[in-house]
């Protein structure tokens, strides 16, 4: 069965600085990945998604993530936060082997951007 | 209307009431997905529909009865439901059930049982 982890609930950064959010899977196969936000009052829409190829994805919102094998991780960057990215973020993962629909998604992280 | 829409927006109802959620997607798609999401708790999968046909159901207690008469809309019919069933409900649509076809989300039904 597979899972997936998103370490911290909550991650606060200032305006302009780094977003990191965390991801990490478990899975016999990688599955592929996905990032959604979520804003307020709103469903969750998506951000990027890996299922082949480079291993570094490119998003909207100027968001990217690298999948990286080794360490089961597929971690979300922004390189300068903005005020509108404050919004909760879901890692989803859905598994290669089965053609069900079903993607496990993590608890999401919050993420908050201090002026 | 683009995307998936859902109606209504937000729910009051008491526990001896029937009530029915909808959303409609406007994107071709063939598979459509009802979710609960509650407070704290992580997002959960309720149905999933393929084609019209039901291709799974993760166990949800019987008074919540999903209807799908085709392949743009999907129904939710609720009966008896309980306080703990208060949440965000989320529609969802996807090209096909294959792993790599990302969802795409309604804005959901904020649902409050009394």
């Amino acid at each position: 069965a597979q899972s997936v982890t998103q370490l911290g609930s909550h991650v606060s950064v200032s305006e302009g600085a780094l977003v990191l959010l965390r991801c990490n899977y478990s899975s016999s196969v990688p599955p592929y990945l996905f990032w959604y936000v979520q804003y307020p009052n709103q469903g969750l829409q998506l951000l990027l998604k890996y299922t082949t190829g480079a291993t570094l994805v490119k998003g909207i919102n100027g968001f990217e993530a690298e999948f990286k094998k080794s360490e089961t991780s597929f971690h979300l960057t922004k390189p300068s936060a903005h005020m509108s990215d404050a919004a909760e973020y879901f890692c989803a993962v859905s598994d290669r082997a089965t053609n069900a629909g079903k993607s496990t998604f993590g608890d999401g992280t919050t993420l908050t951007v201090k002026p | 209307e683009t995307g998936v829409t859902q109606t209504p927006r937000h729910l009051v109802m008491g526990m001896t009431n029937k009530k029915s959620l909808k959303c409609e997607q406007h994107l071709g798609h063939n598979a459509m997905y009802w979710y609960k999401q509650s407070a704290k708790k992580p997002l959960e999968l309720m149905f999933v529909y393929n084609f019209k046909e039901q291709t799974e159901n993760n166990s949800v207690p019987s008074r919540f009865s999903p209807e799908c008469p085709n392949s743009s809309h999907l129904f939710l019919h609720l009966h008896t439901l309980q306080p703990e069933d208060s949440a965000l409900y989320l529609c969802a649509s996807s090209l096909g059930l294959a792993g790599y076809n990302e969802q795409f989300f309604g804005p959901g039904t904020r649902l409050t049982v009394l």
